[in-house]
């Protein structure tokens, strides 16, 4: 099975601090994304990426930033960390462009002080 | 505006109680529909894809239909173990982006 890790389950940050949450899928998927999933919300797409160095705009991209420097890997940041981004972060990936089934990690439940 | 819409919020069920979760979405060219299971502290995990109205998917106590305008995640002989937040997601138009619902809180008592 397709495994993706996500490399913190709980972080707690400061206002203004740069924050890094990284991503690692080991099945050589093309396309990750990162979503964020807040109460009554939903799932909302901040960013995603359909190979190597390549990012695209989701819905709610301000204030974050993404880099995808190997083909496995897929990191969200976040520049200055701002108390309405505490949030449930998820990663996901899938095999292909026009095989949308995703498979997700863990998330990450970032909380900014 | 929402384009997936999911019905109910939450659902409370007795164990044995049947019943059915809905995704209704107002989207042109859908290309699929996917329902994932969510457990608490856990991301989604996949259960289905449909991709025509009048398609049908099951797995255990699971039955997955499709129409034109909805979905709908049919749960017979509910057990306490199916607890959990059902999402819908689709998939449309030019985008391989998938769109989801704010999903279903179900609860199954014991």
């Amino acid at each position: 099975d397709v495994k993706v890790t996500q490399s913190s389950r709980y972080l707690v940050k400061r206002t203004g601090e740069k924050v890094f949450l990284e991503c690692v899928q080991d099945m050589d998927h093309e396309n990750m994304f990162w979503y964020r999933q807040d109460p009554g919300l939903g799932l909302r797409l901040i960013y995603f990426s359909y190979d190597v160095k390549m990012k695209e705009k989701g819905d709610i991209p301000e204030g974050y930033s993404v880099s995808r420097e190997k083909k496995e890997r897929f990191s969200l940041i976040l520049e200055s960390a701002s108390t309405n981004q505490t949030s449930m972060y998820l990663c996901a990936s899938s095999l292909t462009t026009g095989n949308e089934k995703l498979f997700f990690g863990s998330g990450t439940q970032l909380s900014v002080l | 505006e929402d384009q997936v819409t999911q019905s109910p919020e939450a659902l409370r069920l007795q164990e044995g109680e049947s019943s059915s979760l809905n995704c209704s979405y107002t989207v042109s060219g859908l290309r699929g529909l996917f329902w994932y299971r969510q457990d608490p502290g856990k991301g989604p995990e996949f259960l289905f894809t449909l991709y025509s109205a009048g398609e049908e998917k099951e797995k255990e106590r699971l039955k997955a239909t499709l129409t034109k305008k909805e979905s709908f995640l049919h749960i017979t002989a509910p057990k306490p173990e199916d607890s959990a937040t059902y999402l819908c997601a689709v998939q449309a138009g030019g985008s391989y982006i998938p769109t989801f619902g704010r999903g279903t809180s179900l609860i199954v008592h014991p």
